[in-house]
């Protein structure tokens, strides 16, 4: 099956400080996802980005499908951006349409 | 609000006690499927559906059963859980992917421990 890696592992920050979370991933995909999950388990929706860049606010993301690579970028972090990033990418051509997860990118911001 | 719900958030409940996961999607999505997260293992897929009275098995279905009576709503029942069922559980929705590929849309999970 297709394998995600996602790094750092961990990333500890200073509020304000700005940092790159990394997702390579090992074929071609029609869909891949960024999501936060928060020190509760709830598992946020950042971005649908399977190719190109996308900005919300203080986050943004790029995928080079071609590469296969996506980057997420977090601006002037907070202690609200502490918690799990996550990866995740879909093959694409059957009808099961799992998601398949990268381990994470356990980030703390210090204030 | 378009979103997916699932009840409950939090679940205590004993070995072979029969129990049922709601989850429920008002975005008229086509597709429909349930994960569990557990440490180390990340996130598996345990049933998914693509339509109404078609469901099939994911990667880790032993012990769970679904069914898709209706387009919103897509149930996970335990009929007999047992200790090793203990996990966070997320329901998923997403349109049809004729043509093209879709975001899929997470609820909130469960959390449920069986003592």
């Amino acid at each position: 099956g297709i394998q995600v890696e996602q790094s750092p592992p961990d990333l500890i920050l200073q509020e304000g400080a700005n940092s790159t979370l990394r997702c390579n991933f090992s074929d071609s995909v029609n869909n891949l996802q960024w999501f936060h999950q928060n020190p509760w388990g709830q598992l946020i929706n950042l971005f649908y980005i399977p190719s190109g860049t996308k900005q919300n606010g203080r986050l943004s993301a790029t995928t080079v499908a071609t590469e296969r690579y996506s980057l997420l970028y977090i601006s002037s972090s907070q202690t609200t951006d502490s918690g799990v990033y996550f990866c995740a990418v879909e093959r694409g051509g059957t009808g099961r349409r799992a998601l398949t997860f990268g381990s994470g990118t356990r980030l703390q911001v210090q204030p | 609000e378009a979103q997916v719900t699932q009840n409950p958030r939090y679940l205590i409940t004993v070995t072979g006690k029969k129990l049922t996961v709601t989850c429920s999607q008002n975005m008229n999505h086509e597709y429909m499927s349930w994960y569990r997260q557990d440490p180390g293992l990340g996130l598996r897929q345990i049933y998914y559906s693509m339509n109404v009275e078609v469901t099939d098995k994911g990667d880790v279905p032993e012990g769970y059963k679904v069914s898709r009576k209706e387009k919103r709503n897509f149930p996970l029942i335990l009929e007999s859980p047992s200790p090793n069922q203990t996990s966070l559980y997320f329901c998923a929705s997403s349109p049809d992917p004729r043509g093209g590929s879709y975001e899929q849309y997470f609820g909130p999970g469960t959390r449920l421990t069986v003592t």
